[in-house]
């Protein structure tokens, strides 16, 4: 079946320094993707959806200065967390669409831990 | 603003039996559901969807039941095994329609005892 894949899968940085992670559509076109974040023993929240060529829309109170989200090509978008706080540190999950209900899967999820 | 919740934070059940977990919904627009299972330290896995011309939905030992009336959502789940401890969550498409966007409930932790 279809595949999203994230990298990196967990990564720990030090306060104040920006993180890049990818999510990638393996076998299928995702022209939207999705980001969100989930603090622990908590739901998914939406960041900001994304399509492919386009600005990225952000839900309310999501900084745009601060999650910086490319999707440039069809199979790649990236979230970029800059100047990365300790209260930044969550699960970042992305989802991908081809723009089907049966053509739409998750990512691994990256974790993130801001020291 | 209309947020999509679940009535039980933890259902503990016998490996075995039945596992029932609800789901309330808030916004009458939504017409389109889905079940997903997140595994500590993953990603949310699909279930099972829904459509709102439907009630029930079956697929392998999973049943959705969907009660427009009570804007109301369930997940049956048959012969719990110890595989199935997670937490899930009910998701709707709300106001956005068919753009993709999904809201998510606050999810309920199935314990499977063996």
């Amino acid at each position: 079946g279809a595949v999203v894949s994230q990298h990196p899968s967990w990564v720990i940085c030090k306060s104040g320094t920006s993180v890049k992670i990818e999510c990638r559509s393996l076998d299928f076109q995702a022209t939207t993707m999705f980001w969100y974040r989930q603090f622990p023993k908590q739901s998914l929240m939406l960041m900001a959806t994304s399509n492919e060529g386009s600005k990225a829309t952000y839900e309310q109170g999501v900084e745009k200065d601060k999650f910086l989200i490319n999707h440039a090509s069809l199979t790649l978008s990236t979230l970029t967390v800059t100047s990365a706080h300790p209260e930044d540190s969550s699960f970042y999950i992305c989802r991908a669409s081809s723009g089907s209900p049966d053509t739409q899967y998750f990512g691994p999820g990256t974790r993130l831990t801001v020291l | 603003g209309e947020s999509v919740g679940l009535h039980l934070p933890t259902l503990s059940v016998q490996e075995g039996d039945n596992s029932i977990i609800n789901c309330a919904y808030s916004n009458s627009a939504s017409d389109y559901f889905i079940w997903y299972k997140q595994e500590s330290g993953k990603g949310p896995q699909f279930i099972i969807d829904i459509r709102s011309n439907m009630d029930k939905r079956q697929g392998q030992r999973v049943t959705v039941l969907l009660n427009k009336t009570v804007k109301h959502l369930s997940l049956q789940i048959a012969a719990t095994q110890p595989g199935d401890s997670a937490v899930y969550f009910c998701a709707e498409n709300g106001p956005s329609g068919n753009t993709g966007k999904l809201i998510f409930g606050q999810g309920t932790t199935l314990q499977v005892k063996p």
